[in-house]
């Protein structure tokens, strides 16, 4: 069973439409990741949040909106998104940022969002 | 421009044989490198990592070797097993940033 959970797990929705993605960690972790997945593309980080505190916007736009009230819980909000954001959107952790075997990115089962 | 790139698309091997998944990196900062594995409909699930101190790190059936003057790793999965087919994503990271750089995946299947 995975540590990393993640709410809903597909989601449809309108370009005028607000909607929230929910991850929560059971790691015991202190950072958390959005990435998103393309077809036929890379995992692209979107946002890194280490204690709670945002640490990197990798250049996403507005219409996603990270929030992190705890070091468990991670949300990406959603509003009048393009159906060029139709994606998968993955959440990870780890028990700190950084590099090496303490750093290792655990991730969960992914929302795949589609924008209509 | 991809940093790291994974130039097979797919793979297919017989259950018993080796299985022998590439990955090239281009930037000579990256000293941390990971290898996850991805069933449909679930999220990537780490599988191991090899820091550049090293040349090699073997975890049962799993084996991530490095060649940093190539600037390639490989991953070998000996003997493959059915349950193996899945996709592969090499990843790289540099020390000082958490940003892992992911490759767009090698779909292994196992043939029984």
């Amino acid at each position: 069973e995975t540590g990393v959970t993640q709410t809903p797990r597909h989601l449809v929705m309108g370009m005028t439409n607000k909607k929230s993605l929910k991850c929560e960690q059971h790691l015991g972790h202190n950072a958390m990741y959005w990435y998103k997945q393309s077809a036929k593309k890379p995992l692209e980080l979107m946002f890194v949040y280490n204690f709670k505190e945002q640490t990197e916007n990798n250049s996403v736009p507005s219409r996603f909106s990270p929030e992190c009230p705890n070091s468990s819980h991670l949300f990406l909000h959603l509003h009048t998104l393009q159906p060029e954001d139709s994606a998968l959107y993955l959440c990870a952790s780890s028990l700190s940022v950084g590099t090496g075997s303490e750093e290792t990115q655990y991730f969960g089962p992914g929302t795949r969002l589609l924008v209509l | 421009d991809q940093q790291v790139k994974q130039n097979s698309p797919s793979l297919s091997v017989q259950e018993g044989r080796i299985s022998i998944l590439n990955c090239d990196y281009t930037n000579s900062m990256f000293d941390y490198f990971l290898w996850y594995k991805k069933y449909p409909a679930e999220g990537p699930t780490f599988l191991i990592s090899i820091s550049s101190i090293k040349d090699k790190n073997e975890d049962g059936r799993f084996t991530v070797f490095l060649n940093k003057s190539a600037k390639h790793l490989s991953l070998h999965i000996v003997p493959s097993q059915p349950g193996d087919s899945a996709v592969y994503f090499c990843a790289a990271s540099a020390s000082g940033t958490y940003k892992y750089i992911f490759g767009t995946g090698t779909r292994l299947k196992v043939l029984a």
